[in-house]
């Protein structure tokens, strides 16, 4: 089956400085790669994804990267602020659809203000 | 996001004791999910039903059970609890090529 490796599982940046985190995947076949914030005692909630088709997809101050060929998909976060503290998870689907995903073991970010 | 409902949200129970978790949706969603959170491992997949009439195993199954008793309603069962299940339950929906929402997530102990 699918396996996501994450790094790191802990960040600590100083506020305002970009924060970067990385998910490696083995299945050359998934084509759709998720990523989910999840604030203490809250629920998962999906921030950005990006298709295969797609080298680089950028909402505001977050943006996703995918290098298909290495099989690596990067969160970047730029001009951090408090409020981005959270556990961060990445994702990848398995080759025969969008919808069943494997998660990535999470990095837990930490803005220091 | 209440589309996504989870009952209970805490439960504390004993060894050996059936548990079941209930999860409704109002977004319309065919799929729906249960996974399991554990600190340092991240969402692992239980069961997953793409529609009424279809359940899948996920990689964690053993020790569970689940009903699709409706599109709407995807409930999980735990028939013989144990310690080491112990864990956050979240249930997650999805339409085809959609992403996944997911509920508040049910805090499940025991003893």
């Amino acid at each position: 089956g699918e396996n996501v490796e994450q790094h790191p599982s802990t960040l600590s940046v100083q506020e305002g400085d970009s924060a970067v985190i990385k998910c490696t995947y083995s299945d050359s076949a998934s084509n759709y790669f998720p990523w989910y914030k999840q604030e203490l005692g809250k629920r998962p909630q999906l921030i950005i994804d990006i298709r295969s088709n797609v080298g680089e997809k950028k909402d505001q101050r977050i943006a996703v990267t995918l290098n298909k060929t290495a099989k690596h998909f990067s969160l970047h976060i730029t001009e951090t602020q408090p409020e981005d503290s959270a556990v961060y998870f990445c994702a990848c689907n398995h080759n025969f659809g969008n919808e069943k995903l494997t998660f990535g073991t999470g990095t837990r970010l930490t803005i220091i203000p | 996001d209440a589309d996504v409902t989870q009952t209970p949200r805490n439960r504390i129970t004993k060894t050996g004791k059936r548990i079941m978790l209930e999860c409704s949706q109002t977004k319309g969603h065919d799929r729906m999910y249960w996974y399991r959170q554990d600190p340092g491992l991240g969402l692992r997949l239980i069961y997953y039903s793409f529609d009424v009439k279809d359940i899948n195993k996920g990689e964690i199954s053993d020790g569970y059970s689940v009903s699709r008793q409706a599109q709407a309603k995807f409930s999980l069962s735990l028939e013989s609890a144990i310690p080491n299940q112990t864990a956050l339950y979240f249930c997650a929906t999805s339409d085809q090529g959609l992403p996944q929402h997911f509920g508040d997530g049910t805090r499940l102990s025991i003893l």
